[in-house]
């Protein structure tokens, strides 16, 4: 697609149950990343997917949280049990996989936002 | 550990008015990336600039300029004679030469007013 896609846009839950956000990457892109944007801690890196290599998981909070990438273009970031802290908006973003890693220019999509009541 | 710091929560000005952002950074990489990024109220964010540990040459792309000094660990960057449309939230951010996470500052709420 032209950009990176997210869905859904707005998701209200009540705490304790699942959802499921999922993103849908520039095509092309083999790097993809979930970030987590909330009031009390900024913009955090969740997780990274990069081709058929295991993902960097090392920013998921706690293991309520998981991610997967199917056939290396769309994922699902699942949240199991929510609860109210989770409450966030939730940024999938997509880039190329150039070298070094670090000068890949992400591009993003507008968020999930996720409210837990 | 990275740590990206922008001191100035929220800025106002009026239109034609220049707006410099101000981004400190700590890290102990010898090579990294520095970029800013703008977040409108639609809500994705939007790449503007990246910079090398390197590359301490100063740009200027249209209204935009940015001054990088790596001595003083600072990425600033200057909106020349702002307009409405540039109102949002920038962030500066910070990532290893080969890393995969980005570690944002806590970012810039610009309000233009006409």
């Amino acid at each position: 697609g032209a950009g990176v896609s997210q869905s859904p846009s707005n998701k209200v839950t009540e705490k304790g149950k699942d959802v499921e956000l999922r993103c849908d990457p520039i095509s092309g892109h083999t790097a993809l990343y979930w970030y987590r944007q909330s009031l009390g801690q900024g913009l955090e890196f969740l997780i990274y997917f990069q081709g058929n290599s295991a993902p960097d998981k090392s920013g998921l909070p706690s293991d309520r949280f998981s991610a997967e990438r199917t056939g290396g273009s769309v994922s699902t970031l699942t949240i199991q049990r929510t609860q109210q802290e989770d409450s966030a908006v939730y940024l999938c973003a997509s880039s190329l996989r150039g070298a070094p890693t670090g000068a890949n220019v992400l591009t993003f999509g507008a968020g999930s936002r996720l409210t837990v009541l | 550990a990275q740590k990206v710091t922008q001191a100035q929560t929220e800025i106002s000005v009026v239109e034609k008015e220049d707006v410099t952002l101000d981004c400190v950074y700590e890290t102990r990489d010898t090579t990294y990336y520095l970029f800013w990024y703008k977040q409108p109220p639609s809500g994705e964010l939007v790449f503007l600039i990246r910079r090398n540990s390197f590359d301490e040459q100063n740009e200027i792309s249209g209204r935009y300029s940015w001054n990088f000094q790596k001595s003083t660990s600072s990425f600033n960057f200057t909106i020349t004679a702002s307009q409405v449309v540039d109102s949002a939230v920038y962030f500066c951010a910070l990532i290893k030469a080969a890393g995969n996470k980005l570690t944002f500052g806590g970012g810039t709420r610009v309000l233009v007013k006409p």
